[in-house]
Formats: structure tokens, sequence, C-alpha cells
């Protein structure tokens, strides 16, 4: 089945407590992108990455990092996590790079992560 | 930078239709996207329409864009308690990236 996963799927942790959350998608996508999600803010994007070896920084991208070692894995780094980080985390996939082509993005089913 | 408007909250009875409205401000987007969001779930995409057309119908849902007032809405026909979700308008303002709106709570009550 082509999916995105990610684990865990709920993390209650402390501050300055290192943490990362892994993202893995079967469809050999080549783009792939985090979001977090928070009430009344919406979607905003962590970091992307457009092929392996290639991110890059969205719109909130203090307080984390990414690597894409290989091109099915995304793994997101929270170095010292703050309570601010707080949110639903949602990894995303796509086919392609070109924003002219039609696009669609699977999502991973979430993240809760709480940090005390 | 790029921009999508959504009103946040829309209460609609079982059977009735639903419009869900958005606005953006990239005028190079493409391809506009809507996304609907179950409780405790990911997105999923519902439909998406290429900007050079005024209108897609697909079964119960109607996708209407007017580029030049950069307006999308989507319409749910006979509105269904399992249509209750969030729903978000999302455009390609560049590469892979979709810049998304904050989201519309449709609340479908009996």
């Amino acid at each position: 089945e082509a999916q995105v996963t990610q684990n865990p799927r709920y993390l209650i942790t402390v501050t300055g407590k290192k943490l990362t959350v892994t993202c893995s998608q079967n469809m050999n996508h080549e783009y792939m992108s985090w979001y977090r999600q928070d009430p009344g803010l919406g979607l905003r994007q962590i970091y992307y990455s457009m092929n392996v070896e290639v991110t890059d920084k969205g719109d909130v991208p203090e307080g984390y990092k990414v690597s894409r070692k290989e091109k099915r894995n995304f793994p997101l780094i929270l170095e010292s996590p703050s309570p601010n980080q707080t949110s639903l985390y949602f990894c995303a996939s796509s086919p392609g790079t070109s924003g002219s082509s039609y696009n669609e993005q699977f999502f991973g089913p979430g993240t809760r992560l709480t940090v005390l | 930078g790029e921009d999508v408007e959504q009103s946040l909250f829309l209460s609609v009875r079982e059977g009735d239709s639903s419009v869900i409205n958005c606005t953006y401000t990239d005028s190079s987007s493409t391809y506009l996207y809507w996304y609907k969001q179950e409780p405790g779930a990911g997105l999923q995409l519902l439909t998406y329409i290429f900007s050079n057309m005024d209108m897609k119908q697909d079964q119960r849902l109607t996708v209407l864009l007017n580029k030049k007032d950069k307006h999308l809405s989507l319409r749910i026909a006979d509105t269904q308690t399992g249509d209750s979700a969030i729903y978000f308008c999302a455009d390609s303002s560049g590469y892979s990236t979709l810049t998304f709106g904050k989201g519309t709570m449709l609340l479908v009550s009996p």
C-alpha cells in the first residue's frame, strides 16, 4: 500500500531532551516536507527536501533540523525541544518538484508532540 | 510572500449545500487544491483545479475559480454529517511547495 508513515504517533517529552520523529514513504517520491499544525494557525511548513541531500527551510524552521540521506526517509530532529514546539506534526511527500504540474501531496497520519 | 485566506468556521444543516471560500495572492499559481482533514487524521486531497479552468465538478463537489479576483470556492451539495471536517485550500507557489490556508472547520448538524 502506498503510504507515508510517521513514528511515533504520540510523544510526551521534557524540555531539552533530544528527539527524532521519523518519516518514511514507499512511493519513490522526490519531494518531502514537514509541517506543524497549531490551532488558529493552520499548517506551517518547517523544512522541505526536493531530493536526496537537498533540504531547505520552510516558514518556521527555528529549533528543528532535518536530513535526507535516502530518498524514502526524512526525519525531523528536535535537538533541544521547548514547550512552544508542542504541536501536531505532519510529514508529506509528492512525486515531482515542478509547481507547474499537478502535484498531489500525500500526508502521513501525524505525530502529536507534547513538550513539558 | 504568498498568502492563502479562508474563513475559519462554517455550520450547515444536513442536506443543505456548503460553500467554503478561499482567496490567494500568488498570481502564478497553476494548480489549486482542496484538502480534507477528518478528526485525528492527516490531510487527504479532495479535489483540485487547473488555473485555466473556471469550474470543475466531481460528484457532490463543485470547485469554482475566479482567477481575476484570485478567489476559489468549494461547494458541497447535499452535505452529510460525514462531511464534517476541516477543509484546507492550497496553492502551488513554486516547485512542489504548497501554501495552505488556515483551514475552514465545517460542522454539519442533523
